[in-house]
């Protein structure tokens, strides 16, 4: 199975800051990751696709880059309601596989 | 809209069964451009993807390798549903369920729709 490890595990900041989540593949997938945000209660809500595909309906401050086995996720300016766990997820083979998530929070 | 929903009892004791359907609305099970899977959450295994199926001029399904042997992924096309079941569980199957649509763009699959999620305990 492809592991994936997120980096940081969790971080606080501010509104308005600029953050970026990493996300490392065992192997080389391409651009076959994506990105989703939890928050408490809720199911997992996909932010990217595709590595740097924005799902219609979320905000431009979120974006994603990489190819091969690194890969950022970027919140451009940070917003109340973005504080929540983020998670990557491969698509190149099943099992498909998660990272273990980064918790945003408040600074 | 796609909208998923989740049914199923959240208790099940050791060795039995755990079975979950998640009924479709604003698209079909029987899509030739989508698959319908289960994952499931818990604090010590993280997101962990459970299986899928999909039509693409027949039905596919695919498991993973770590319940392979206890899984059973099924579709009800008069209802618009799939469904779960789970053989022989362990308290180490507490999780909390998710069926979700598996969209397809750019060559990459991801998870689009969710259901709303059904806590499950193992115990007896």
């Amino acid at each position: 199975d492809i592991q994936m490890t997120q980096s940081p595990s969790s971080l606080s900041a501010s509104v308005g800051d600029r953050v970026t989540i990493t996300c490392r593949a065992s192997q080389r997938i391409s651009t076959y990751l994506n990105w989703y945000q939890q928050k408490p209660g809720k199911a997992p809500n996909l932010l990217i696709y595709a590595a740097s595909r924005l799902q219609s309906g979320v905000p431009s401050r979120f974006s994603g880059s990489g190819s091969g086995t690194d890969f950022t996720l970027t919140i451009s300016s940070l917003q109340p309601e973005d504080f929540a766990v983020y998670y990557c997820q491969q698509s190149y083979i099943t099992p498909f596989t998660f990272g273990p998530g980064t918790k945003v929070d408040i600074k | 809209q796609v909208q998923l929903q989740q049914s199923g009892p959240g208790l099940v004791k050791p060795s039995q069964t755990l079975s979950l359907t998640c009924a479709i609305s604003g698209d079909s099970v029987s899509s030739n451009s989508a698959g319908w899977d289960w994952i499931r959450q818990s604090p010590s295994r993280g997101l962990e993807w459970l299986g899928r199926t999909y039509y693409r001029s027949k039905r596919y399904i695919d498991y993973a390798e770590s319940v392979k042997s206890r899984i059973t992924i099924d579709t009800d096309t008069s209802k618009n549903q799939f469904s779960l079941q789970l053989n022989s569980v362990t308290p180490e199957d507490t999780a909390i369920y998710y069926c979700a649509r598996d969209s397809t763009h750019w060559g990459s699959d991801y998870f689009d729709y969710w259901g709303q999620g059904t806590p499950v305990t193992v115990s007896s």
